[in-house]
């Protein structure tokens, strides 16, 4: 079974509006980090935001947000006032478990193709 | 911020050949190193985690005698792509845990090496 599953393989917005690009996971552990990265065409990995599973506050960055219902097990990204260069893929990714060897990879996504339309 | 620098970022080399990859991070130490591989319009899928001065752990279906991990530093990283077929050919990105870093932080990431493989 998929342990992040990212339902839209791609995704329009127009310019200066909000999306959201979703993100369900699956989990056994209590204590998880759920990540968003940026992956524009050059292929570098850009982290934008962070939420942890005991933090009680949704993660906010910037025009980032994570929308976090953990009875539901999704994190979805917000993306307020869209802007053209915002075009890139955009990967959810998990980290887990939460401690000991090994804890710090992380377990990605198939991923949401956003295209920003001027 | 923490930087990561892959290289290189193209390569292209015959059937049969080896091909190596350097990760390193420039302005910190990293303690922990992961190595990607993304084919195109694809999630990232973790290959192997090397830890420094101790050997790679790969993941299940990862052969080791092709995909050859070595950390000898904790600012450097290698993966050696040996005896190079044209199904090799692929995108593969390193990332770097950070010493200093706990769970809620995230890996940099290098930009990446697309390998072509003729």
């Amino acid at each position: 079974a998929q342990k992040i599953t990212q339902t839209q393989p791609g995704m329009f917005v127009q310019e200066k509006e909000a999306v959201t690009l979703d993100c369900t996971y699956d989990t056994s552990d209590q204590s998880y980090g759920l990540f968003w990265y940026k992956q524009p065409s050059s292929g570098e990995m850009i982290f934008l935001i962070y939420q942890g599973s005991y933090d009680e506050q949704n993660a906010t960055e910037g025009r980032y947000s994570l929308n976090f219902q953990k009875a539901r097990k999704s994190a979805n990204l917000v993306i307020s006032a869209s802007q053209l260069g915002d075009s890139a893929m955009y990967f959810c990714a998990m980290r887990e478990p939460y401690s000991g060897a090994g804890s710090y990879q992380l377990t990605f996504g198939k991923g949401t193709k956003l295209s920003v339309i001027p | 911020g923490a930087v990561v620098s892959q290289h290189p970022s193209r390569v292209i080399c015959k059937s049969g050949t080896s091909v190596k990859i350097e990760c390193r991070s420039l302005d910190f130490q990293a303690t922990t190193m992961f190595w990607y591989r993304q084919f195109p319009k694809k999630s990232l899928m973790l290959m192997a985690t090397s830890n420094e001065g101790s050997k790679a752990t790969y993941e299940q279906g990862v052969e080791k005698d092709k995909f050859l991990i070595n950390h000898a530093s904790l600012t450097l990283s290698t993966l050696t792509v040996t005896s190079a077929h044209p199904e090799d050919s692929s995108f593969y990105i390193c990332s770097a845990r950070e010493l200093s870093s706990d769970r809620t932080s995230p890996l940099h990431f290098g930009n990446g090496t697309r390998l072509t493989v003729t």
